[in-house]
C-alpha cells in the first residue's frame, strides 16, 4: 500500500536556526512527492513538489525539500527559520493506482523568538 | 483572481439535521476533492469526483453524500447518518487527471462544523 509517514507531531526550533521536517513514502514506483503548510483555520497552501530531475527542490517562502531514492525520504528544510514559519506541515504522495494524494498525519512547528 | 471559494466558513448544526457545505472553484479544473481534518489525524478524503456526473468514495464515506452536476461545484452533504461530524472540512480541485500527477491540488480556506 502506498503511504506517507511523519514521524514527528512537533518540531521546535529557534529563530534564526535551520530547522528540518521529516517525511518518508512508501510507493511503488517513483513517487512523486509535495508539501503544503497550513495556517490555523486556513486551507492548505502548496510549498514544493519533486517529480523528476535534480533530488534538491526549492519551493516557496526559502523552503527546499531533499529527495533520497535510498532513505525513501523527502524532508522538508530551511536555512534560517523564522516566527511566521509556525504552522501545520504536510507531506503528501500521489496515489498511482488513483487521482488523488496521500497526506501525512502532519508536523507542527513552532519557531521560538 | 481563480481559486475555491467555501462556505460558509463557520457553521452549527443540530443534532438529527443534515447540512451542505458548498465548495465553488473557477479554475476550470476537472477533479475536486473533500478531506475532513481532525486534530492528529491528519487529512482523511471523503470523496472524489474526477469529471462531472461522477464521484468515488474515498476513505471514510459513510454518513456523507455529494453531487457534481457542475463542474464548477462540489458540494458535500453530511447527513445525520453521520455520528461524529464535528471537524474542519477541506475542498480541494487538481487538473485533469491525465496531467495531474505533475500537480497538486488547490485547497479551499475549510468550514468548521460544530454539532450543538
Amino acid at each position: 500500500a502506498q503511504s506517507v509517514a511523519q514521524p514527528e507531531d512537533q518540531v521546535n526550533v529557534a529563530e534564526g536556526n535551520p530547522l528540518t521536517v521529516k517525511c518518508t513514502y512508501s510507493v511503488s514506483g517513483n513517487p512523486y512527492l509535495f508539501w503544503y503548510v497550513q495556517y490555523p483555520n486556513r486551507g492548505l497552501q502548496f510549498l514544493l513538489k519533486y517529480i523528476t530531475g535534480d533530488n534538491l527542490v526549492k519551493g516557496s517562502y526559502g523552503f527546499e525539500a531533499e529527495f533520497n531514492k535510498s532513505q525513501t525520504s523527502f524532508h522538508l528544510k530551511k536555512p534560517s527559520a523564522l516566527v511566521s514559519d509556525s504552522a501545520l506541515y504536510f507531506c503528501a504522495v500521489r496515489d498511482r493506482t488513483a487521482d488523488k494524494l496521500i497526506f501525512g498525519t502532519g508536523t507542527r512547528l513552532q519557531v521560538f523568538p | 483572481d481563480g481559486g475555491i471559494t467555501q462556505s460558509p466558513k463557520y457553521l452549527f448544526r443540530k443534532e438529527g439535521q443534515n447540512v451542505t457545505l458548498s465548495c465553488e472553484q473557477n479554475l476550470n479544473h476537472d477533479a475536486m476533492y473533500w478531506y475532513r481534518q481532525d486534530p492528529g489525524q491528519g487529512l482523511r478524503l471523503i470523496y472524489y469526483s474526477q469529471i462531472v456526473n461522477d464521484f468515488q468514495k474515498g476513505d471514510i464515506a459513510e454518513g456523507y453524500s455529494v453531487s457534481r452536476e457542475k463542474k464548477e461545484s462540489f458540494p458535500l452533504t453530511v447527513t445525520s447518518a453521520q455520528k461524529n461530524p464535528t471537524a474542519f472540512y477541506l475542498c480541494a480541485s487538481s487538473i485533469d487527471p491525465s496531467r495531474a500527477r505533475y500537480y497538486g491540488y488547490t485547497f479551499g480556506s475549510g468550514t468548521r462544523l460544530t454539532v450543538v
